[in-house]
């Protein structure tokens, strides 16, 4: 079956590092992955998109990477800040638009 | 500017009654979907239209849930006879979607349904 695992436990950080989400994805090929930030109580809100002959992507502080090998994707905040706190979410797609998302990652960054 | 707004946000319903979830979407978006997020669940997908195209509506999961756009912008998600497995927050979003390419979800605030 179809599958997009994120890690389920939160991670905490200190403002500063840098944080690393990490995405796994089984039985897809997906065309393009993208990433979505979540606070409590609102919609999701887009943040990066990466296709499948990208290697990485950068937007500010932000980075991305999208192994097709490994069926992974990687999501990293440079210099993270409290504001950084929040629930990251994959989301992919094999074919069409509609996308299939991950649970989600919760992160903490704390002064 | 003006972004997906969704009505109501909040929705309290009795188990069997019908309800209906409003989307308006961002002006000049083509494509509309819904999805909904049980607490602790990811989002999953329900419904998706693309302008005049026939819906994709492989994630409806029952026959009591339908949708409707109509003239290519308003969209209305209707649960009939409500279930309390379908309390969840049911989210819209929108999206520019021109043949070969893929633009970002811009979603909506959510409708809150909880069926006592």
């Amino acid at each position: 079956s179809q599958k997009i695992e994120q890690n389920s436990e939160a991670l905490n950080i200190q403002e500063g590092k840098t944080a690393t989400l990490t995405c796994n994805y089984t039985n897809y090929s997906p065309a393009y992955l993208q990433w979505y930030r979540q606070d409590p109580g609102r919609g999701p809100v887009f943040l990066l998109l990466i296709r499948e002959n990208e290697k990485e992507k950068r937007k500010e502080r932000l980075k991305v990477t999208f192994d097709t090998t490994l069926k992974q994707s990687l999501f990293h905040i440079t210099a993270s800040q409290p504001a950084d706190s929040a629930t990251y979410l994959c989301a992919l797609a094999n074919s069409g638009y509609a996308l299939n998302f991950g649970k989600g990652t919760s992160l903490l960054v704390t002064p | 500017g003006a972004g997906v707004s969704q009505s109501p946000s909040n929705k309290v319903t009795e188990k069997g009654k019908d309800v209906e979830l409003r989307c308006d979407p961002i002006s000049g978006h083509t494509a509309l979907y819904w999805y909904r997020q049980s607490l602790g669940q990811g989002l999953e997908f329900l419904i998706y239209f693309q302008g005049n195209s026939a819906p994709d509506k492989s994630g409806l999961p029952s026959d009591r849930f339908s949708a409707e756009r109509t003239g290519g912008s308003v969209s209305t998600l209707t649960i009939q006879r409500t279930q309390q497995e379908d309390s969840a927050v049911y989210l819209c979003a929108s999206s520019l979607d021109v043949a070969g390419a893929t633009y970002e979800q811009y979603f909506g605030p959510g409708t809150r349904l909880t069926v006592t």
